[in-house]
Protein backbone atom coordinates (compact mmCIF):
# COMPACT_ATOMS: atom_id res chain seq x y z
CA UNK A 1 0.00 0.00 0.00
CA UNK A 2 1.14 3.57 -1.00
CA UNK A 3 1.83 5.80 1.96
CA UNK A 4 2.78 9.46 1.47
CA UNK A 5 4.53 11.68 3.98
CA UNK A 6 5.04 14.85 4.32
CA UNK A 7 7.78 17.19 6.35
CA UNK A 8 7.10 19.50 7.89
CA UNK A 9 3.21 19.46 8.88
CA UNK A 10 3.84 23.23 9.21
CA UNK A 11 6.29 26.12 8.59
CA UNK A 12 6.09 29.85 9.53
CA UNK A 13 8.72 32.08 7.18
CA UNK A 14 9.23 36.14 6.52
CA UNK A 15 7.77 37.02 3.28
CA UNK A 16 10.68 36.96 0.84
CA UNK A 17 12.40 33.87 1.92
CA UNK A 18 11.99 30.36 -0.48
CA UNK A 19 9.86 27.75 0.63
CA UNK A 20 11.30 23.94 0.67
CA UNK A 21 7.99 21.54 0.86
CA UNK A 22 9.68 17.91 1.11
CA UNK A 23 7.03 14.74 0.17
CA UNK A 24 8.00 11.34 0.31
CA UNK A 25 6.12 7.57 -0.82
CA UNK A 26 6.95 4.05 -0.49
CA UNK A 27 6.04 2.39 -3.57
CA UNK A 28 8.57 4.08 -6.83
CA UNK A 29 5.77 2.57 -9.73
CA UNK A 30 3.66 5.75 -10.05
CA UNK A 31 2.23 7.06 -13.38
CA UNK A 32 2.48 10.82 -11.74
CA UNK A 33 2.43 13.00 -8.45
CA UNK A 34 0.58 16.16 -8.17
CA UNK A 35 1.25 19.16 -6.22
CA UNK A 36 -2.33 21.00 -4.94
CA UNK A 37 -2.89 24.19 -2.60
CA UNK A 38 -5.65 23.81 -0.53
CA UNK A 39 -6.78 27.31 1.23
CA UNK A 40 -8.89 27.02 4.58
CA UNK A 41 -12.39 25.41 4.30
CA UNK A 42 -11.91 25.13 0.35
CA UNK A 43 -11.06 22.68 -2.31
CA UNK A 44 -7.92 21.67 -3.77
CA UNK A 45 -6.76 23.47 -6.59
CA UNK A 46 -3.88 21.84 -8.60
CA UNK A 47 -0.18 23.47 -8.93
CA UNK A 48 2.02 20.88 -10.84
CA UNK A 49 1.86 17.68 -12.32
CA UNK A 50 5.13 16.07 -12.65
CA UNK A 51 5.17 12.55 -15.40
CA UNK A 52 7.08 10.15 -14.04
CA UNK A 53 9.68 10.29 -16.66
CA UNK A 54 10.31 14.35 -16.21
CA UNK A 55 12.49 14.87 -13.23
CA UNK A 56 10.81 18.61 -12.87
CA UNK A 57 8.04 21.25 -13.54
CA UNK A 58 8.01 24.87 -13.24
CA UNK A 59 5.69 27.22 -13.44
CA UNK A 60 6.05 30.65 -12.53
CA UNK A 61 7.64 30.76 -8.79
CA UNK A 62 6.89 26.98 -8.54
CA UNK A 63 9.46 24.54 -9.01
CA UNK A 64 7.93 20.83 -8.48
CA UNK A 65 11.52 17.71 -8.58
CA UNK A 66 10.59 14.31 -8.05
CA UNK A 67 13.49 11.51 -7.53
CA UNK A 68 11.07 8.61 -8.65
CA UNK A 69 13.55 6.01 -7.36
CA UNK A 70 14.04 7.16 -4.00
CA UNK A 71 10.42 8.43 -3.82
CA UNK A 72 10.96 12.20 -3.16
CA UNK A 73 9.67 15.10 -4.54
CA UNK A 74 10.33 18.57 -3.61
CA UNK A 75 7.96 21.91 -4.07
CA UNK A 76 10.38 25.26 -4.43
CA UNK A 77 8.21 28.38 -4.19
CA UNK A 78 10.63 31.55 -5.09
CA UNK A 79 10.36 34.91 -2.96
CA UNK A 80 6.75 33.62 -0.81
CA UNK A 81 4.61 35.99 -0.40
CA UNK A 82 1.89 36.12 2.20
CA UNK A 83 -0.85 35.32 -0.94
CA UNK A 84 1.04 31.92 -0.49
CA UNK A 85 -0.06 30.93 3.14
CA UNK A 86 -2.00 27.59 2.69
CA UNK A 87 -1.89 24.26 3.10
CA UNK A 88 0.33 22.50 0.45
CA UNK A 89 -0.54 18.51 -0.18
CA UNK A 90 0.98 16.18 -2.82
CA UNK A 91 -0.38 13.07 -4.23
CA UNK A 92 1.11 10.39 -5.63
CA UNK A 93 -0.80 8.32 -8.33
CA UNK A 94 0.00 4.80 -9.00
CA UNK A 95 -3.20 3.93 -10.67
CA UNK A 96 -5.01 5.40 -7.50
CA UNK A 97 -3.87 8.71 -5.58
CA UNK A 98 -2.60 8.46 -2.13
CA UNK A 99 -2.45 11.95 -0.63
CA UNK A 100 -0.07 13.06 2.22
CA UNK A 101 -1.43 14.89 4.97
CA UNK A 102 -0.05 17.99 3.79
CA UNK A 103 2.04 20.88 5.17
CA UNK A 104 0.75 24.40 6.26
CA UNK A 105 2.49 27.24 5.12
CA UNK A 106 2.38 31.02 7.19
CA UNK A 107 3.96 33.81 5.17
CA UNK A 108 4.44 36.66 7.39
CA UNK A 109 4.59 39.68 6.13
CA UNK B 1 -13.63 24.29 -20.05
CA UNK B 2 -14.41 22.05 -17.48
CA UNK B 3 -16.09 23.04 -14.67
CA UNK B 4 -17.35 20.86 -11.18
CA UNK B 5 -20.21 22.14 -8.76
CA UNK B 6 -20.59 20.93 -5.21
CA UNK B 7 -23.05 20.97 -2.94
CA UNK B 8 -23.72 22.43 -0.18
CA UNK B 9 -21.07 24.26 0.86
CA UNK B 10 -21.81 23.56 4.94
CA UNK B 11 -24.24 20.93 6.29
CA UNK B 12 -25.29 20.18 9.86
CA UNK B 13 -27.44 16.90 10.27
CA UNK B 14 -28.05 15.03 13.49
CA UNK B 15 -27.37 11.28 14.21
CA UNK B 16 -28.88 8.72 12.15
CA UNK B 17 -30.53 11.21 9.93
CA UNK B 18 -29.95 10.78 5.86
CA UNK B 19 -27.38 12.15 3.88
CA UNK B 20 -27.46 13.26 -0.06
CA UNK B 21 -24.34 15.03 -1.46
CA UNK B 22 -24.22 15.83 -5.36
CA UNK B 23 -21.47 16.74 -7.42
CA UNK B 24 -21.79 17.39 -11.10
CA UNK B 25 -19.29 18.09 -13.74
CA UNK B 26 -19.43 20.49 -16.89
CA UNK B 27 -17.52 20.30 -20.19
CA UNK B 28 -15.95 16.93 -19.96
CA UNK B 29 -17.21 13.60 -21.20
CA UNK B 30 -16.85 10.43 -19.74
CA UNK B 31 -14.87 11.59 -16.40
CA UNK B 32 -13.45 9.71 -13.68
CA UNK B 33 -15.21 10.39 -10.47
CA UNK B 34 -14.34 10.40 -7.23
CA UNK B 35 -15.22 11.29 -3.44
CA UNK B 36 -13.04 11.83 -0.71
CA UNK B 37 -13.19 12.77 2.90
CA UNK B 38 -10.83 14.94 4.58
CA UNK B 39 -11.13 14.52 8.24
CA UNK B 40 -9.12 17.68 10.49
CA UNK B 41 -5.13 17.73 10.22
CA UNK B 42 -5.36 14.25 8.27
CA UNK B 43 -4.65 13.93 4.39
CA UNK B 44 -7.61 13.09 1.95
CA UNK B 45 -9.63 9.36 1.86
CA UNK B 46 -10.60 7.89 -0.71
CA UNK B 47 -14.08 6.72 -0.58
CA UNK B 48 -15.39 6.21 -3.85
CA UNK B 49 -14.67 6.05 -7.02
CA UNK B 50 -16.50 5.67 -10.45
CA UNK B 51 -15.21 5.09 -13.92
CA UNK B 52 -18.86 5.19 -15.61
CA UNK B 53 -22.53 5.34 -15.20
CA UNK B 54 -23.35 3.07 -12.59
CA UNK B 55 -19.90 1.72 -11.91
CA UNK B 56 -18.54 2.62 -8.40
CA UNK B 57 -15.76 1.10 -6.33
CA UNK B 58 -15.52 1.72 -2.55
CA UNK B 59 -12.81 1.90 -1.21
CA UNK B 60 -13.39 2.04 2.53
CA UNK B 61 -16.09 -0.05 4.42
CA UNK B 62 -18.25 2.26 6.18
CA UNK B 63 -22.28 3.12 5.84
CA UNK B 64 -21.41 6.21 2.92
CA UNK B 65 -22.69 3.97 -0.50
CA UNK B 66 -22.38 6.66 -3.71
CA UNK B 67 -24.27 6.43 -7.31
CA UNK B 68 -23.27 7.29 -10.63
CA UNK B 69 -26.96 7.96 -11.97
CA UNK B 70 -26.17 10.21 -15.19
CA UNK B 71 -22.30 10.79 -16.75
CA UNK B 72 -21.78 13.82 -14.95
CA UNK B 73 -23.28 13.44 -12.16
CA UNK B 74 -22.09 11.86 -8.79
CA UNK B 75 -23.92 11.08 -5.89
CA UNK B 76 -22.83 10.19 -2.08
CA UNK B 77 -25.52 9.12 0.33
CA UNK B 78 -26.18 7.66 3.96
CA UNK B 79 -29.26 6.33 5.28
CA UNK B 80 -28.16 6.79 8.56
CA UNK B 81 -25.39 9.15 9.49
CA UNK B 82 -23.17 8.15 12.37
CA UNK B 83 -20.94 10.93 14.74
CA UNK B 84 -17.60 9.77 12.72
CA UNK B 85 -19.15 10.29 8.91
CA UNK B 86 -18.04 14.55 10.17
CA UNK B 87 -15.14 15.91 8.09
CA UNK B 88 -14.74 17.44 4.84
CA UNK B 89 -15.93 16.12 1.50
CA UNK B 90 -14.83 16.54 -1.78
CA UNK B 91 -15.68 15.61 -4.89
CA UNK B 92 -13.09 15.14 -7.91
CA UNK B 93 -12.95 14.55 -11.60
CA UNK B 94 -10.23 13.35 -13.59
CA UNK B 95 -8.96 12.77 -17.43
CA UNK B 96 -9.66 9.35 -17.96
CA UNK B 97 -5.91 8.71 -19.05
CA UNK B 98 -2.49 6.69 -17.28
CA UNK B 99 -1.70 10.18 -16.31
CA UNK B 100 -4.69 11.35 -14.51
CA UNK B 101 -4.92 15.03 -13.15
CA UNK B 102 -7.47 15.47 -10.95
CA UNK B 103 -9.88 18.89 -10.29
CA UNK B 104 -11.83 19.59 -7.05
CA UNK B 105 -15.00 20.92 -6.50
CA UNK B 106 -15.11 23.45 -3.30
CA UNK B 107 -15.83 20.67 -0.48
CA UNK B 108 -18.94 20.77 1.94
CA UNK B 109 -18.26 20.62 5.63
CA UNK B 110 -20.24 18.24 7.10
CA UNK B 111 -21.10 18.44 11.11
CA UNK B 112 -22.98 15.25 12.35
CA UNK B 113 -24.24 16.14 15.89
Amino acid sequence: KQEVTQIPAALSVPEGENLVLNCSFTDSAIYNLQWFRQDPGKGLTSLLLIQSSQREQTSGRLNASLDKSSGRSTLYIAASQPGDSATYLCAVNDYKLSFGAGTTVTVRA
Amino acid sequence: SQTIHQWPATLVQPVGSPLSLECTVEGTSNPNLYWYRQAAGRGLQLLFYSVGIGQISSEVPQNLSASRPQDRQFILSSKKLLLSDSGFYLCAWGEVTDNEKLFFGSGTQLSVL
